[in-house]
């Protein structure tokens, strides 16, 4: 079976553009997450999703933040305009609701944003 | 809010050591998990506890929960070069995830 599937895998950009990152979850899994990694910050938690509904998106560091998911199939991360400081590795996660219940969130390879 | 203090924060051991790290919480979690991230890798759950006291082997792992519910330990025994990268601690409570800062583990030649 395909597991998380993210991209891109790196993407460069200069201050000010806009980004869009995808992420398609394991099928079946009705829970997606965002975090992004860092040096300083570790794991962040930025947003999830239950059967496509925004459930807490208390970790989205600004309005400059967004993150959709149209169908259970695809979600995306969206950031306009960038800043340097965005820069990170950004993970998306799945998870059925059974698995979620041990703690076993399955994770993609990441997309490595660098804003110039 | 919430924290988990992971440590320590790098290893550097030699090929066929033991490793031993831990994490620990003021807070009381009803799960504790242990991750693994390879380079260039998303993390992957390696051992999940749930009971107080549970002490649980996976192959060289042995992970235990501590009998407060705020601590855990995870030991790798005979390190092999494969077991490089980041361990990450995380509690769980509902449906969040606590994560600890990781601990980075580098294998020396």
């Amino acid at each position: 079976d395909a597991g998380v599937i993210q991209s891109p895998r790196h993407e460069v950009t200069e201050m000010g553009q806009e980004v869009t990152l995808r992420c398609k979850p394991i099928s079946g899994h009705d829970y997606l997450f965002w975090y992004r990694q860092t040096m300083m910050r570790g794991l962040e938690l930025l947003i999830y999703f239950n059967n496509n509904v925004p459930i807490d998106d208390s970790g989205m560091p600004e309005d400059r933040f967004s993150a959709k998911m149209p169908n259970a199939s695809f979600s995306t991360l969206k950031i306009q305009p960038s800043e340097p400081r965005d820069s990170a590795v950004y993970f998306c996660a799945s998870s059925a609701g059974q698995d979620l219940n041990t703690g076993e969130l399955f994770f993609g390879e990441g997309s490595r944003l660098t804003v110039l | 809010g919430q924290q988990l203090n992971q440590s320590p924060q790098s290893m550097f051991i030699q090929e066929g050591e033991d490793v031993s790290m831990n994490c620990t919480s003021s807070s009381i979690f009803n799960t504790w998990l242990w991750y693994k991230q390879d380079p260039g890798e998303g993390p992957v759950l390696l051992i999940a506890l749930y009971k107080a006291g549970e002490l649980t082997s996976n192959g060289r792992l042995t992970a235990q929960f501590g009998i407060t519910r705020k601590d855990s330990f995870l030991n790798i025994s005979a390190s092999i070069p494969s077991d490089v990268g980041i361990y990450f601690c995380a509690g769980q409570l509902d449906y969040q995830l606590i994560w600890g800062a990781g601990t980075k583990l580098i294998i020396k030649p």
